[in-house]
């Protein structure tokens, strides 16, 4: 089964920084990554599908990229609703996650 | 809008049995396979199981193959999770969730808010 490893664990970062999140997969899921975006108290929400495509109402400062084994979440220009916890996702026989990476303030 | 809402978590001892309810509203519901996802305290997130359209194929991790059953009613636009011998680490915040594509099946859009099921004596 595939494991989808994310890093770092905790970024702590101030407003108005860029911000590069990275998910690593065990074998190669061509471009099928998703990334999500927690936080407190709510459920995640669905932020880029395929690994590039920002979901509906997902702002532009948000953008995915990579492929087989390496993806990249990134930030351009971190707002305070940013900080929060972000997931990756891939589907191959079951739905996987990544661990997560908190976003904090600095 | 699409609406998840679900229902029915809530304390109960090692060994027991819940039943979870996710009502579905703002979509076509027959269209869309449909998922659980749980949250444990202070943790990720995990798949728990996954249903097809019709009903007819269920997926489960395989933490909770053989205890936990995934059903859904297309006439009444409800999910279900039923949930037998539940152990500790079955304590989570459980997600109903709406897949997409229909045709791939792989992303989770949009979640319901949850609803908190713990096992403990």
């Amino acid at each position: 089964e595939i494991v989808l490893t994310q890093s770092p664990a905790t970024l702590s970062l101030s407003p108005g920084e860029r911000v590069t999140l990275s998910c690593r997969a065990s074998q190669s899921v061509s471009s099928y990554l998703a990334w999500y975006q927690q936080k407190p108290g709510q459920p995640p929400r669905l932020l880029i599908y395929d690994a590039s495509n920002r979901a509906t109402g997902i702002p532009a400062r948000f953008s995915g990229s990579g492929s087989g084994t390496d993806f990249t979440l990134t930030i351009s220009s971190l707002e305070a609703e940013d900080f929060a916890v972000y997931y990756c996702q891939h589907r191959s026989n079951w739905w996987t996650f990544g661990q997560g990476t908190k976003v904090e303030i600095k | 809008e699409v609406q998840l809402l679900e229902s029915g978590g809530g304390l109960v001892q090692p060994g027991g049995s819940l039943r979870l309810s996710c009502a579905a509203s703002g979509f076509t519901f027959t269209t869309y396979a449909m998922s659980w996802v749980r949250q444990a305290p202070g943790k990720g997130l995990e798949w728990v199981s996954t249903i097809s359209q019709d009903g007819a194929t269920p997926y489960y991790a395989d933490s909770v193959k053989g205890r936990f059953t995934i059903s859904r009613d297309n006439s009444k636009n409800t999910l279900w999770l039923q949930m037998n011998s539940l152990r500790a680490e079955d304590t989570a915040v459980y997600y109903c969730a709406k897949l997409v594509t229909p045709s791939t099946s792989r992303w989770f859009d949009p979640w319901g808010q949850g609803t908190l099921v713990t096992v403990s004596s």
